[in-house]
């Protein structure tokens, strides 16, 4: 069974430029999750999605991010602009209803914003 | 809201000893406590996890531990191996699901041959 898929893998952009990141959860899962991991932190949780529907979006920026999540499958979350402070690893992450708590996590977008 | 403090936050053990990672919470209402090792360049991965119904949970060479009365779990790795030089990361959460989980700030274990 394939595993949480990412990509890209590492984006270097200048600041105020645009970046998206791509996720697809293991399938059949359908509770996703994107994470900001800082370094020498743990994963802080930035947007949940329950199949299409974002129910908690709490610690998104939204002056600046954005995600979606179409199909209740894969998923996109976007910085427009990108500034220095966003460097760091997005991770996605999924569950299904029968886990009983374990998420499951790519293995991150590393940004470095210039 | 809940809030997971973890130490230390780097950690070298001789191979084969024994190596302890504590972290304490501030939601009473915290249920569950999982946690997971992280390796370069990968994400998270589960290693176990325990229930506020517990007070001990052990898979082969590692354990945890949890202090509902104190707010405190600890895992614990015994006969330690190079392969466990990892970021271990504790957690808390006030639903038996993952969606409300809150993560420490991780701790770096190393492994000395």
């Amino acid at each position: 069974e394939a595993g949480v898929v990412q990509s890209p893998r590492y984006k270097i952009i200048e600041k105020k430029q645009p970046v998206a990141f791509w996720c697809n959860p293991i399938s059949g899962h359908n509770t996703l999750y994107w994470y900001l991991q800082n370094l020498g932190q743990g994963p802080e949780l930035l947007i949940r999605y329950e199949n299409e529907e974002a129910v908690d979006d709490s610690q998104l920026p939204k002056d600046r991010f954005s995600a979606e999540r179409l199909k209740g499958v894969d998923s996109t979350l976007k910085i427009q602009p990108a500034e220095l402070g966003d460097s760091a690893v997005y991770l996605c992450a999924s569950t299904s209803r029968s886990n009983t708590g374990e998420l499951f996590f790519g293995e991150g977008s590393r940004l470095t914003v210039l | 809201g809940e809030n997971v403090e973890q130490h230390p936050s780097t950690l070298s053990v001789q191979e084969g000893d024994s190596a302890v990672i504590k972290c304490t919470y501030s939601d009473s209402a915290s249920n569950y406590f999982p946690w997971y090792k992280q390796e370069l360049g990968k994400g998270p991965q589960l290693i176990i996890d325990i229930r506020s119904n517990v007070g001990e949970k052990k898979d082969q060479r590692i354990a945890v531990t949890l202090n509902k009365t104190a707010k405190h779990f600890s895992l614990h790795i015994t006969e330690t191996q190079p392969e466990d030089s990892a970021v271990y990361f504790c957690a808390a959460s006030i639903s038996s699901s993952a969606s409300k989980i809150i993560f420490g700030s991780g701790t770096r274990l190393s492994i000395r041959p």
